[in-house]
């Protein structure tokens, strides 16, 4: 897979807007750039993905830069139970390269009150 | 909204015990998956599972664990003599497809497994 680097953390204030960089310089071109985000204690769960469009759902909007080698995660306005580590993961469209989620790091999101 | 459930949510056993961890994926969902997190590391993938076989397995997936789909319902793994090492949260997912470009997994709440 297709390697994402993130920072480490990031702080935001209640009801601010956060926005998660995700850089992927070696992404090919059909890989899906997808977002999860581990709540504490929690199992990982599902935020967005997308291809080469930008995204909105009702967690969060995908910006996809235009080169396709990073993208932002953008949570409109933050939430305490926002809170998590955010992972950026490359999953390639091929069943043949697996089904399996590699996560990384993440970035932690302290958001303050 | 369906969910994966797991069960026990803690398992404390001693080391050179057997543990089975369970899952219940969501119903009509056909891919599943066991992850692990040691205390303050990354979320590791352990085993994807489909059509009553393994799809693909990481190396920590050795010859201690296995898993298996007993009945249409619940999903296990199956740790046959634990180890120090082997003390982490265990995390069941499942996902209705298993194209890897656009599915999603959905996880459960995980086991916390201690090994004494």
């Amino acid at each position: 897979d297709a390697k994402t680097t993130q920072p480490n953390s990031m702080e935001s204030n209640e009801e601010e807007p956060v926005h998660l960089p995700c850089n992927h310089s070696t992404i090919s071109g059909t890989d899906y750039i997808h977002w999860y985000r581990q709540l504490p204690s929690q199992g990982p769960e599902y935020v967005i993905h997308g291809l080469t469009s930008n995204v909105n759902n009702r967690m969060a909007s995908l910006a996809i830069a235009e080169d396709r080698k990073s993208s932002t995660l953008i949570l409109h306005r933050a939430t305490l139970r926002d809170a998590a580590v955010y992972y950026c993961i490359l999953r390639a469209v091929h069943l043949a390269a697996g089904n399996k989620l590699t996560f990384g790091g993440g970035t932690r999101v302290l958001v303050k009150p | 909204e369906p969910e994966v459930t797991q069960t026990p949510s803690h398992q404390v056993t001693q080391m050179g015990q057997e543990v089975i961890l369970r899952c219940v994926p969501i119903s009509n969902h056909l891919y599943f998956y066991w992850y692990r997190q040691i205390l303050g590391q990354k979320v590791e993938f352990l085993v994807s599972f489909y059509n009553n076989e393994i799809s693909e397995k990481s190396e920590i997936f050795d010859d201690q664990f296995s898993v298996e789909r007993p009945d249409g319902s619940n999903f296990t793994l199956k740790i046959r003599s634990t180890k120090l090492e082997d003390s982490a949260m265990y995390f069941c997912a499942s996902s209705e497809r298993g194209m890897g470009g656009t599915d999603t997994q959905y996880f459960g709440p995980g086991t916390r497994l201690t090994v004494l």
